[in-house]
């Protein structure tokens, strides 16, 4: 059973925030949620990652809810360059982990 | 920081061939690598851990004998696709990971496996 749903794909315009969903209502007090994405033809980039707290980088803000079973990827004002495939997943961090990749949500930024 | 290159990024080659991709972690050591497979329109698909020194750990379903995998540095792995067919064509991608973060894996920019 996957652990993550994400919306197949979403649209963003240029300069806006994109704001990309995922559901992990099953994830344990243990795992960690991890955003990464890939760009076409491309090996799939770190984004961000965190436990319960948000988080933000250079490239993204990470907006988990209290509960811990959703969480936001947030790119604040996205460009043509932040068309991709985004990967939620959630794993635990003790060290011999392996990331599962689902399906993805495939954003689109409309020029 | 924390470039991993690959090697060929493009191959073609005949029905039965043999293909090595190598896999190097340019400015960090990685003491654990892995090596993913990507057909069109889908998902990256784990296919092995390959840890220095030591043999690789395979998913279930993935040949071992023929997809040969080499950590022979914490700076190098390699993965040889032993007699090649055409439904092995594909993406192989490989990433390392870096310090203790078990999740944050940095992925290199793949090598597109083409068999006639």
């Amino acid at each position: 059973d996957a652990k993550t749903t994400q919306p197949p794909s979403m649209d963003c315009a240029e300069g806006r925030a994109a704001n990309l969903p995922c559901n992990h209502s099953t994830i344990s007090g243990n795992e960690y949620v991890y955003w990464y994405r890939q760009i076409h033809s491309q090996g799939p980039q770190y984004i961000i990652h965190g436990l319960k707290n948000n988080e933000t980088n250079e490239m993204a803000s990470l907006i988990i809810t209290e509960d811990r079973k959703s969480s936001t990827l947030i790119l604040p004002h996205a460009t043509l360059r932040d068309t991709a495939v985004y990967y939620c997943i959630v794993e635990t961090n003790f060290g011999n982990e392996k990331l599962t990749f689902g399906t993805g949500t495939r954003l689109t930024i409309i020029p | 920081g924390a470039v991993v290159s690959q090697h060929p990024s493009r191959v073609i080659c005949k029905s039965g061939t043999s293909v090595k991709i190598e896999c190097r972690s340019l400015d960090f050591q990685a003491t654990t690598m892995f090596w993913y497979r990507q057909f069109p329109k889908q998902s990256l698909m784990l296919m092995a851990t390959s840890n220095e020194g030591s043999k690789a750990t395979y998913e279930q379903g993935v040949e071992k004998d023929k997809f040969l995998i080499n950590h022979a540095s914490l700076t190098l792995s390699t993965l040889t696709v032993t007699s090649a067919h055409p439904e092995d064509s594909s993406f192989y991608i490989c990433s390392a990971r870096v310090g203790r973060v078990a999740g944050e894996q940095f992925f290199g920019p793949g090598t597109r496996l083409t068999v006639l």
